[in-house]
């Protein structure tokens, strides 16, 4: 059973940095693509940012394009997003997803419980 | 950006009844390996979402079959064939056929 939990939400002030992760386990994790979603309050659903298994490949939205970074750690079972330069538009609960590249790499398969970030000062 | 058009954004059904919802993309989903990279999803109440429907028409493991996927190109249907209570939260639909992948506004499925 696939299971991503993802952690490092909290509270920040605009300008500031937080970083998420994204443990995974129940899955060979390093032949898995990954996503970063996010649902901000009373909006529906934002795509954020992909990663290819080995990590050679990564695109972002622009809306975090030069703020956001994505990354995994393999060994680690670890997927994580470096969220700089916080703003209050970014509040939001952030969700990981796996992504098969054998059926499709934009396919969003199994979700974490998600990470609740609040940007205020 | 492909443009993804969801409707109606919420709906009231009674239990047993079917319901369908419509998505539009701003551009064609079909891929020229034969596929229409459209997904949906399903986000219930307190719960992260669910993939439900892949490539348009395919169902995700352990969905129940009442859900099914229709459409190509541009012109999507998400169809109930008879709601059930544990169908209630919202509905999106997803184009992953361009970055940045891009969902419609949501559908707020109800029970009456």
């Amino acid at each position: 059973q696939v299971t991503l939990v993802e952690s490092g939400g909290g509270m920040a002030q605009p300008g500031r940095s937080l970083r998420l992760s994204c443990a995974a386990s129940g899955l060979d994790f390093r032949s898995y693509g990954m996503h970063w979603v996010r649902r901000a309050p009373g909006k529906g659903l934002e795509w954020l940012a992909v990663i290819w298994s080995d990590g050679t490949n990564i695109q972002y939205a622009d809306s975090v394009k030069g703020r956001f970074i994505i990354s995994r750690d393999n060994s680690k079972d670890t997927l994580y997003l470096q969220m700089n330069s916080l703003r209050v538009d970014d509040t939001a609960i952030y969700y990981c997803a796996t992504a098969d590249p054998a059926v499709s790499m934009r396919i969003l398969e199994k979700w974490g419980q998600g990470a609740r970030v609040t940007v205020s000062s | 950006d492909i443009v993804v058009t969801q409707s109606p954004l919420s709906l009231a059904v009674t239990p047993g009844e079917p319901a369908s919802i419509s998505c539009r993309s701003s551009q064609s989903l079909l891929h020229r390996d034969g596929y229409d990279y459209l997904d949906w999803y399903l986000q219930k109440p307190g719960q992260s979402p669910q993939l439900l429907i892949y490539f348009a028409s395919s169902r995700a493991p352990g969905v129940p079959d009442r859900f099914r996927g229709s459409g190509t190109g541009t012109d999507f249907t998400l169809t109930i064939s008879s709601v059930e209570a544990e169908d209630v939260g919202l509905y999106y639909c997803m184009q992953g056929r361009q970055t940045p992948q891009t969902f419609g506004q949501g559908t707020k499925l109800e029970i009456k």
